[in-house]
């Protein structure tokens, strides 16, 4: 079982909504990482958190540390925002990251 | 500009062949890492090195080699022990192996094994 759990999965939406994409995890961790994966395999990194609400343009990222919860918000969004979206964080060694499945998102104009 | 180069984004080799991928950055980071993932699956680590000439297995290391002569580099050969080596295949870096060392990723290379 994978410790990072992402919902949904699958994501279709149209221009100009608010996305929220979820991920959760088991076990105690320092810092939180939200990358970007574009249609052609590119990987960015958007954040990484480690407690509060971070923003960047029209992405935020939240993390909830008690409850092992962390949140990516796109306002507005828009059809260049389709992507896979996942989340990781580091294993307990703390020299590798444990990534979850992924969110695909799809925005239709 | 500091980033990270793979090399060729796209490679196809005959089964039984081995085949090395090149990774390169400039951004003066100790710690590389190799991914594999395969179509529509998360991504699964190979190797990685926190430090010159010092590597560690990931969770699929069987039938993979690395080697870390230098700091800026981090080539990953796919050897014919790879039962099912068609894959894409991206590197990543770190300024180091930390916990909370945000990861720096390559194009990648799409490897197809005919």
């Amino acid at each position: 079982k994978n410790e990072v759990e992402q919902s949904p999965q699958n994501l279709t939406a149209q221009e100009g909504e608010f996305i929220t994409i979820n991920c959760s995890y088991s076990v105690g961790i320092s810092a939180l990482h939200w990358l970007q994966q574009h249609p052609g395999g590119g990987i960015v990194s958007l954040f990484m958190l480690s407690s509060g609400k971070k923003k960047h343009g029209r992405l935020i990222a939240t993390i909830n540390i008690q409850e092992k919860h962390s949140s990516l918000h796109i306002t507005a969004s828009h059809p260049r925002d389709s992507a896979v979206y996942i989340c990781a964080h580091p294993e307990t060694s703390g020299s590798r990251l444990t990534f979850g499945e992924g969110t695909q998102l799809t925005v239709n104009p | 500009d500091g980033g990270i180069t793979q090399s060729p984004k796209y490679l196809f080799r005959k089964e039984g062949q081995n085949v090395t991928l090149s990774c390169e950055q400039n951004l003066n980071h100790d710690a590389m890492y190799w991914y594999r993932q395969d179509p529509g699956q998360g991504l699964r680590l190979i190797y990685y090195s926190q430090i010159v000439n010092d590597f560690q297995k990931g969770d699929i290391a069987e039938g993979y080699s690395v080697s870390r002569e230098k700091k800026e580099s981090f080539p990953l050969t796919v050897t014919s022990a790879q039962k099912n080596p068609t894959a894409f295949y991206l590197c990543a870096s770190s300024i180091d192996g930390g916990p909370v060392g945000e990861q720096f990723f390559g194009p990648g290379t799409r490897l197809t094994v005919l």
